[in-house]
């Protein structure tokens, strides 16, 4: 079956790093996406991950291992306008569809 | 502003009305998707058109009906809905190599 989990809640400070795990399973995985979604706002991209290894884009770094099925997603100096949900989505099948895990409720405290 | 436009943003049916919610990009992506989404739950497929063809129904029922008249166009057609169908659609648009969608703001649909 297809399934990828993440933690439902994580809290932080401003200035602090946060790091959100995803642990997925599925037969043909393409790669690994994270998605950021506000309250009433539609999911937009963050990052893609097909390789193993970490790619950094400004303050956020996304790292993917295939051979363990896993990935996190790693935001620094976080800011209040961090809070919102984060989604990790593998992509994967012939028609190369995206599937969503749960999601993380981000929360950055003052 | 966003590169993938949904209308309408709000929509409010009985259970036998028939309306449809649009879907537009011009950005050049051959690959276009429908997504559920309902409050505090994660995105869930419906549907997924390459190159203006169904590739993928994630077993929804015929009470949706996808199109798409060509490259740039997505709607879905909604017939007899439940009140439970009453959710955020999402309209995406992306590179099926990349995982990277662009979403509409999505329609707002309530089904009374």
């Amino acid at each position: 079956g297809q399934s990828l989990e993440q933690p439902s809640e994580v809290t932080a400070v401003e200035g602090a790093i946060v790091q959100i795990n995803c642990t997925y399973q599925t037969s043909g995985f393409y790669g690994l996406s994270w998605y950021q979604q506000h309250d009433g706002g539609a999911p937009t991209f963050l990052s893609y991950n097909a390789l193993d290894g970490l790619e950094e884009t400004g303050r956020f770094s996304s790292f993917l291992s295939r051979s363990d099925s896993y990935g996190y997603l790693l935001l620094q100096e976080l800011q209040m306008k961090d809070s919102a949900s984060y989604f990790c989505a593998f992509l994967s099948g012939s028609a190369r569809q995206l599937t969503f895990g749960s999601g993380t409720q981000l929360t950055v405290l003052p | 502003d966003t590169e993938v436009t949904q209308t309408p943003k709000h929509l409010v049916m009985g259970m036998t009305n028939k309306k449809s919610l649009k879907c537009e990009q011009h950005m050049g992506h051959r690959a276009m998707y429908w997504y559920k989404q309902k409050a505090k739950k994660p995105p869930e497929l419906m549907f997924v058109y390459s190159y203006e063809k169904l590739s993928i129904n994630e077993s929804v029922p015929s009470r949706f009906s996808p199109e798409c008249p060509n490259s740039s166009l997505l709607n879905l057609h909604l017939h007899a809905l439940q009140p439970e169908d009453s959710a955020l659609y999402l309209c995406a648009a992306g590179d099926a190599n990349t995982g990277e969608l662009f979403f509409g703001e999505g329609s707002r649909l309530t089904v009374l």
